[in-house]
């Protein structure tokens, strides 16, 4: 069974930090896209940011350009996103998001985690 | 970054009527177009890939069209469970941009 597990989700005040991780198992995990992915109010939903399988890409939306760093450990099979500088408006639910990027269904998102919340509020 | 627009907002329609969703693109994506569908409580699963494809096990009522910029999301026949929010998401360009939705109601 797939399954992707966040963490590190919480209340940070506006300029604060914050690092989420993800914990992957059940596919191989190497051999997917890793991405993060959020959502504001059950509604509205923002591709934050991707990383190709090896690590030797990263792709960053304008929103957060400059203040997160996703990373990962396929050693682990683990996702990361480093947070910096957060804003009110980076509230969100923020999903660890799967895809295999080898065409068809899989250059679309396959696995979702359930989410993790963050709240940036003074 | 492309933006995509879906309409109309809310959809509110009786089961076994048609249902059309809309997602226009600000600029051509190509076939890049996928759907999805949101119940509540869940994460989006994927119905739809490369504008009318239907991932595995999505039922035939599901159907998508379009090219360029303007495609249609059709649910032929409307049944209880149906009852989701459906997103429009664009891979052709990054950063990949997701539609801002529409709810579909059931009467």
């Amino acid at each position: 069974e797939v399954q992707l597990v966040e963490s590190g989700g919480g209340l940070v005040q506006p300029g604060g930090s914050l690092r989420l991780s993800c914990a992957a198992s059940g596919f191989t995990f190497s051999s997917y896209w890793m991405s993060w992915v959020r959502q504001v109010s059950g509604k509205g939903l923002e591709w934050v940011a991707n990383i190709k399988q090896d690590a030797s890409e990263e792709y960053y939306g304008d929103s957060v350009k400059g203040r997160f760093t996703i990373s990962r450990d396929n050693a682990k099979n683990s996702l990361y996103v480093q947070m910096h500088s957060l804003r009110v408006e980076d509230t969100a639910v923020y999903y660890c998001v799967a895809y295999s990027g080898t065409g068809g269904p899989s250059e679309y998102i396959q696995y979702w985690g359930q989410g993790t919340l963050v709240t940036v509020s003074s | 970054e492309v933006v995509l627009t879906q309409s109309p907002a809310t959809l509110s329609l009786s089961p076994g009527e048609r249902a059309t969703l809309s997602c226009r693109a600000s600029q051509s994506i190509s076939n890049y177009l996928g759907w999805y569908q949101q119940k509540p409580g869940q994460a989006p699963r994927l119905l739809i890939y490369d504008v009318f494809n239907r991932a595995t096990g999505i039922p035939a009522r599901f159907s998508g069209s379009g090219s360029g910029t303007d495609f249609t999301l059709t649910i032929s026949s409307l049944e209880p469970e149906d009852l989701a929010l459906y997103y429009c998401q664009q891979r052709g360009n990054w950063p990949f941009t997701f539609g801002q939705g529409t709810k579909l109601e059931i009467k």
